[in-house]
């Protein structure tokens, strides 16, 4: 059983579209994060939810809105994609957030024409 | 500001030799930190960490690091590295003040050769 699971795993798209991304954890986390992975593998924190509650916001273009319908879900949408954008995104949750390990997601590899 | 620093982009080692993947750290309070391990395109699995207690920590598949303050250093190591090792190696760090936002340095790629 895949723990924390995220579709699409490849999203080609061409610049100026509006794109999701879907990310489920059947763990029981109360906390679920979304990371970029650039080309140089350079991992950043975007956003974090913690008990639906957005409780990390980084410095993100306002194109990207997250959204937590609950516990077990978070979703990333980005709108009017741009060349910049093309990277791997990956969620992640874990359990509370004093210092728990995280389990990822195999990504989602976005690429912009 | 915290930070991590993994000084070396990729590390050679022979299959049955020990390992050592460096990592330092900078926070303002306590450090949490953390190893994770990335296989081609797959997503981080987590190996071990670092929370309070003992300085040597064990974790997944026989790695170890130890936690040292003075240093403010977080090595990973292997007594005997195994080809299936091979892998991007990531070190992470937060304080007890931002327990959920996780640094991560910048990865080491480890190659095992036979």
């Amino acid at each position: 059983d895949t723990a924390v699971s995220q579709t699409p795993k490849y999203l080609v798209t061409q610049m100026g579209n509006d794109k999701s991304i879907k990310c489920e954890q059947n763990l029981g986390h109360d906390t679920m994060y979304w990371y970029k992975q650039d080309s140089k593998k350079f991992l950043k924190i975007m956003f974090s939810y913690n008990n639906k509650e957005l409780i990390i916001n980084e410095t993100v273009p306002n194109r990207f809105s997250p959204k937590s319908p609950d516990k077990a879900h978070l979703n990333l949408h980005i709108n009017s994609l741009e060349l910049g954008d093309s990277a791997v995104y990956f969620c992640a949750s874990s359990q509370g957030i004093g210092g728990q390990p995280q389990h990822f997601g195999d990504g989602t590899r976005l690429s912009i024409l | 500001a915290q930070s991590v620093a993994q000084p070396e982009d990729q590390v050679n080692v022979a299959e049955g030799n020990p390992l050592t993947v460096k990592c330092t750290y900078s926070v303002s309070g306590n450090p949490y930190l953390f190893w994770y391990v990335q296989y081609p395109n797959r997503g981080l699995q987590f190996l071990l960490k670092y929370i309070t207690g003992d300085n040597l920590v064990k974790g997944s598949y026989g790695f170890e690091a130890e936690f040292n303050k003075s240093q403010t250093s977080f090595h990973l190591k292997k007594p005997s590295a195994l080809v299936s090792d091979s892998a991007l190696y990531f070190c992470a760090v937060t304080d007890t003040g931002t327990a959920s936002k996780l640094t991560f340095g910048t990865g080491t790629r480890l190659q095992v050769t036979l």
